[in-house]
């Protein structure tokens, strides 16, 4: 089985705090996912990584920043820390295709972040 | 832009079928998933559609119309357990996923 692992299920940071998320997976996965989720809308994606050392931003990337130096590894942080980012976040990972060949995500089970 | 629409809340009884439905509108389409999602814990995978039709798998069963920019999920038999969000997804032409809010599925003995 896919398993994509989270550093912490619940995290209480303060105002102006840098934040780090942990996602690791280990399925060899060339493709990884940040994602934030809040209620009444869609996953919303960060960031995401299809290589060591390769990111790309996606639909809200401002406040974020991403480190993959291992495949198997992807952070997520957050340089300071704002009310506004109290969300779960979703890491998520899946293997490189194109086109409409068949590769679904496999998520990690999310970190609650409260920011005080 | 880019949009997902489903109900945000459904509620059906124990045993029963339900059918949550998806429009979307993309740049580009290449396939829409199917999620399911319990409370407080990770999006599972349900189903994939890239052709139109109908693709079932147990109690679960999944239609697409690329025409209409439409999907749904059927449920059939529904048990206690099926309770969950479900959320669709759609893959654009950048082959990244666009996703709907989701919709509470709440079963009712």
């Amino acid at each position: 089985d896919v398993k994509v692992t989270q550093s912490s299920r619940y995290l209480v940071k303060r105002t102006g705090e840098k934040v780090f998320l942990e996602c690791v997976q280990d399925m060899d996965h060339e493709n990884m996912f940040w994602y934030r989720q809040d209620p009444g809308l869609g996953l919303r994606l960060i960031y995401f990584s299809y290589d060591v050392k390769m990111k790309e931003k996606g639909d809200i990337p401002e406040g974020y920043s991403v480190s993959r130096e291992k495949k198997e590894r992807f952070s997520l942080i957050l340089e300071s820390a704002s009310t506004n980012q109290t969300s779960m976040y979703l890491c998520a990972s899946g293997i490189l295709t194109s086109g409409s060949s068949y590769n679904e995500q496999f998520f990690g089970p999310g970190t609650r972040l409260t920011v005080l | 832009g880019q949009n997902i629409d489903q109900p945000t809340e459904m509620t059906a009884t124990e045993g029963a079928i339900v059918q949550i439905n998806c429009t979307y509108q993309t740049s580009g389409f290449n396939g829409l998933f199917w999620y399911q999602q319990h409370a407080g814990e990770a999006p599972t995978f349900l189903s994939y559609n890239v052709l139109d039709g109908l693709e079932e798998k147990g109690r679960f069963s999944s239609f697409l119309s690329r025409s209409k920019g439409y999907s749904y999920l059927l449920l059939k038999e529904l048990q206690m357990k099926d309770s969950a969000s479900y959320l669709c997804a759609v893959k654009d032409s950048n082959y990244q996923l666009i996703w709907g809010a989701g919709t509470k599925l709440i079963i009712k003995p």
